[in-house]
């Protein structure tokens, strides 16, 4: 069965410093891997996702993850942090036909 | 692109009641509707799959007599929480996959349930 870990509940970082959340996989097969946004009192937004292809995926407001099979990760970054970018960020991931699956969750702060 | 409408977004009820969280995709068909609460924890776990005209398949450790779930027709999906308590207080977040693809892309807005 597959399964995600996000590395730290909660990262903070200055405005202007880079972000990295990171994320790491298990999965018999191929995966498809995804990462949501969600700020607070809302639904999940779609970052960005990986199915196949080019490993280094660019998403919405300038994050972009790099899917390294050698590493089964899937790591999210943005060069340089707004604070607007302060949310919830979950990584999840699909195998097969089976449902998603997602990780626990990492809580950005962004300090001016 | 898609869109997936849930209501209420924000629920308050006393405990013993039942409280009902509708989903529809709005331009699209979904055969395939997946039920989701998010734990304090903040974890999202999957509690199951609503498919339309037979019966929801509930994941292990989710009561089906407590979380009923009706897919009546191609673009609604409803999850009744019965006789809530307040461990039921969670935030429900539905999602449909658009038709030919399993990426369950697309997610309602979620409802926050608050059970005094």
């Amino acid at each position: 069965a597959q399964s995600v870990t996000q590395l730290g509940s909660h990262v903070s970082v200055s405005e202007g410093a880079l972000v990295l959340l990171r994320c790491n996989y298990s999965s018999s097969v191929p995966p498809y891997l995804f990462w949501y946004v969600q700020y607070p009192n809302q639904g999940l937004q779609l970052l960005l996702k990986y199915t196949t292809g080019a490993t280094l995926v660019k998403g919405i407001n300038g994050f972009e993850a790099e899917f390294k099979k050698s590493e089964t990760s899937f790591h999210l970054t943005k060069p340089s942090a707004h604070m607007s970018d302060a949310a919830e960020y979950f990584c999840a991931v699909i195998s097969g036909n089976t449902p998603l699956v997602f990780g626990k969750g990492t809580r950005l702060s962004v300090i001016a | 692109g898609a869109v997936v409408s849930q209501h209420p977004s924000r629920v308050i009820c006393k405990s013993g009641t039942s409280v009902k969280i509708e989903c529809r995709s709005l331009d699209f068909q979904a055969t395939t509707m997946f039920w989701y609460r998010q734990f304090p924890k903040k974890s999202l776990m999957l509690m199951a799959t609503s498919n339309e005209g037979s019966k929801a398949t509930y994941e292990q450790g989710v009561e089906k007599d407590k979380f009923l779930i009706n897919h009546a027709s191609l673009t609604l999906s409803t999850l009744t929480v019965t006789s809530a308590h307040p461990e039921d207080s969670s935030f429900y977040i539905c999602s449909a996959p658009p038709p030919g693809t399993n990426e369950k892309l697309f997610f309602g807005s979620g409802t926050q349930l608050s059970v005094l």
